[in-house]
């Protein structure tokens, strides 16, 4: 079965301290891994995908097979990147649907 | 603006009372989809549409309906069948072009409180 965990409901950091925001999943095959989020009083909206190995609003996040997880992680958390994250999977049929995970909270306290 | 366009943005409903919410999208993207988005439980699949006059059920499909008789519309209805209606709905869209990034486009949402 597909499945995306993310563990933690919140996160809470100060201003300029590391974050990971942890996600994992489960699936058998090749999958693609999505990162979304949803800042206050706005639409839902792609922040990045393990395809393009970039990084955005400093952000990154590796694709590990092994332990089957792609953990989001900023060396140094601003106040806004409070928001809700949504790490997603899209397994390898041609649908396009995506398997949500849970949804972290990111608070960033100054 | 914005390219995908759902309404009501809020909507009260009493028990036992169908409700129709709509996605328009003018973003000529071919796949649409609708989410249902609870605290703590993430987004979770209702129904998805490829193409025009074809839908498939999601993991959570019991209690809606939907139809796809226009590229540009997914209306979404929630029958009185839905044990727990209460929720935030996203309707989102794809495009199978060449060069897609596989993302989806997210409207705003609709929140559903049945009274």
């Amino acid at each position: 079965a597909q499945r995306v965990t993310q563990p933690e409901k919140l996160l809470s950091v100060f201003k300029g301290a590391p974050v990971e925001l942890k996600c994992n999943y489960s699936y058998s095959g090749s999958p693609e891994l999505f990162w979304y989020v949803q800042y206050s009083r706005q639409r839902l909206q792609l922040l990045l995908r393990h395809i393009s190995r970039e990084s955005i609003k400093g952000f990154t996040a590796d694709l590990n097979k092994g332990e089957t997880s792609f953990h989001l992680k900023k060396p140094f958390a601003q106040e806004e990147d409070s928001a809700m994250y949504y790490c997603a999977l899209r397994g390898s049929s041609n649908t396009g649907k995506l398997i949500f995970g849970q949804g972290t909270t990111l608070q960033v306290k100054p | 603006d914005g390219g995908i366009t759902q309404s009501p943005k809020y909507l009260f409903r009493k028990e036992g009372q169908n409700v129709t919410l709509s996605c328009e999208q003018n973003l000529n993207h071919d796949a649409m989809y609708w989410y249902r988005q609870d605290p703590g439980q993430g987004l979770r699949l209702i129904y998805y549409s490829q193409i025009v006059n074809d839908f498939q059920k999601g993991d959570i499909a019991e209690g809606y309906s939907v139809s796809r008789e226009k590229k540009e519309s997914f209306p979404l209805t929630v029958t009185s069948a839905q044990k727990n209606p209460t929720a935030f709905y996203l309707c989102a869209t794809r495009s199978w072009t060449s060069g897609n990034t596989g993302e989806l486009f997210f409207g705003e949402g609709s929140r559903l409180t049945v009274l």
